[in-house]
């Protein structure tokens, strides 16, 4: 199995909603990455877990919320979003992180539309 | 500091036509370099990749790249373009974070192959 998945595929919320974008992997890859993505732009990565560790916030705002629960799953928990936040979120899974993988390609997921009014 | 510059906002080829989609970059150290595709309304999904050796790479979809040390360059390349080739390039360089690496993109470059 070679593919990341995320659910939802689209989420519309309103800014005092609390919602949760998911993403699985069942390739054994030991880091995980969350991007955010606006249309026709490069995605900027937000965080990287390498075993299951936060290893990478790339200064987010705190109404992002990581958690990996366990190696093969990646949530994005989310709250009093606003709505420059709406974009395209996408996750990411590699063999390896850090030294001892640099030329590691990585998999992405479809994304998730997220709408936020 | 590391970067990479994709000098083409928009490509244009004609179907059946040689296509290249160009990617430079600065690093320090070696790089290793990658090309990804993002089809409308989809995620990313990886091409090719250069680590050492060859300078030639051969990845997905019949698409090549050519890595150049003297001029930093790193230039996707297909020899016969397809229509469904109409897509969203991007160049990257894995770029060293403190105990991590994480991936420093091009802008993208816009490829529109015409029938």
């Amino acid at each position: 199995d070679t593919e990341v998945t995320q659910t939802p595929k689209h989420l519309v919320m309103g800014m005092t909603n609390k919602k949760s974008l998911k993403c699985e992997q069942h390739m054994g890859h030991r880091a995980m990455y969350w991007y955010k993505q606006k249309a026709k732009k490069p995605p900027e990565l937000m965080f990287v877990y390498s075993y299951e560790k936060l290893s990478i916030n790339e200064s987010v705002p705190s109404r992002f919320s990581p958690e990996c629960p366990n190696s093969s799953l990646l949530n994005l928990h989310l709250h009093a979003l606003q709505p420059e936040d709406s974009a395209l979120y996408l996750c990411a899974s590699s063999q390896g992180t850090g030294v001892a993988g640099p030329w590691d390609e990585q998999f992405f997921g479809p994304g998730t539309r997220l709408t936020v009014l | 500091a590391q970067s990479v510059a994709q000098p083409e906002d928009q490509v244009n080829v004609a179907e059946g036509n040689p296509l290249t989609v160009k990617c430079t970059y600065s690093v320090s150290g070696n790089p290793y370099l990658f090309w990804y595709v993002q089809y409308p309304n989809r995620g990313l999904q990886f091409l090719l990749k250069y680590i050492t050796g060859d300078n030639l790479v051969k990845g997905s979809y019949g698409f090549e790249a050519e890595f150049n040390k003297s001029q930093t360059s790193f230039h996707l390349k297909k020899p016969s373009a397809l229509v469904s080739d109409s897509a969203l390039y991007f160049c990257a360089v894995s770029s060293l974070a403190g105990n991590n690496r994480k991936l420093i993109w091009g802008l993208g470059t816009s490829l529109a192959v015409n029938p």
